[in-house]
């Protein structure tokens, strides 16, 4: 049973061009969120998806970033004309629904490198 | 706003002792904790999580205790192993108040060097 699935698992973008980045949850898991981690610095909450819906973005820049989870496919997290702060690694995490105790399982990472 | 600290960003311990890993919190609504490992080029792993009606949570060579009138909870593991060397995350949730998500607030991470 495959975990969470993350890819590109790097990306290297020039200032101004956009990044892709692709989340699998864990099969059977239809809630996803989204965490960015700087250069020392801990993990930070950007998104919290259900399938189809955004349930809670407090955690997103206002411009540029944009998440979606649709009905068939991964989860996306687009981050339009990137500068050289975007810079970081991206985390998904997914669990299985919103029970209490609900352990997130977290992929393995996407980093960006902007140039 | 950090909600969840951890203030040492380094541990170094000899293999076979006790490394005790703290961090601490101002959120009062926070109602469970949760500490990930991770190592370098990976995701966070689960470690172990203690809800905020207990004080302690053990498993294995890892114990959990939370202190709720001090906002302060520790991770001990007995007897540390070089395999434990990682980055050690505290998280928080406010489950109960929070709107029933699953949504957790990171501290910044502690490294934890356990030398042979």
């Amino acid at each position: 049973n495959a975990g969470v699935m993350q890819n590109p698992r790097h990306l290297v973008r020039r200032r101004g061009q956009e990044a892709r980045l692709r989340c699998s949850p864990v099969k059977g898991h239809s809630h996803v969120y989204w965490y960015r981690q700087l250069p020392e610095e801990g993990l930070k909450f950007m998104v919290y998806l259900q399938k189809e819906n955004i349930i809670d973005e407090s955690g997103m820049p206002k411009e540029r970033f944009s998440a979606e989870f649709p009905k068939e496919g991964p989860s996306i997290l687009r981050i339009q004309q990137v500068v050289r702060g975007d810079s970081a690694a991206y985390f998904c995490a997914s669990s299985p629904g919103t029970d209490y105790a609900n352990v997130l399982t977290f992929g393995a990472g996407s980093r960006l490198t902007v140039l | 706003d950090q909600q969840v600290k951890q203030n040492s960003p380094s541990l170094s311990v000899q293999e076979g002792r006790i490394s005790i890993l703290n961090c601490d919190y101002t959120n009062s609504m926070f109602d469970y904790f949760l500490w990930y490992k991770k190592y370098p080029a990976e995701g966070p792993t689960f470690l172990i999580s203690i809800s905020s009606i207990k004080d302690k949570n053990e498993d294995g060579r890892f114990t959990v205790f939370l202190n709720k009138s001090a906002k302060h909870l520790s991770l001990h593991i007995v007897p540390s192993q070089p395999g434990d060397s990682a980055v050690y995350f505290c998280a928080a949730s406010d489950y109960l108040y929070g709107g029933a998500t699953n949504k957790l607030i990171f501290g910044t991470g502690t490294l934890l060097a356990v030398q042979p």
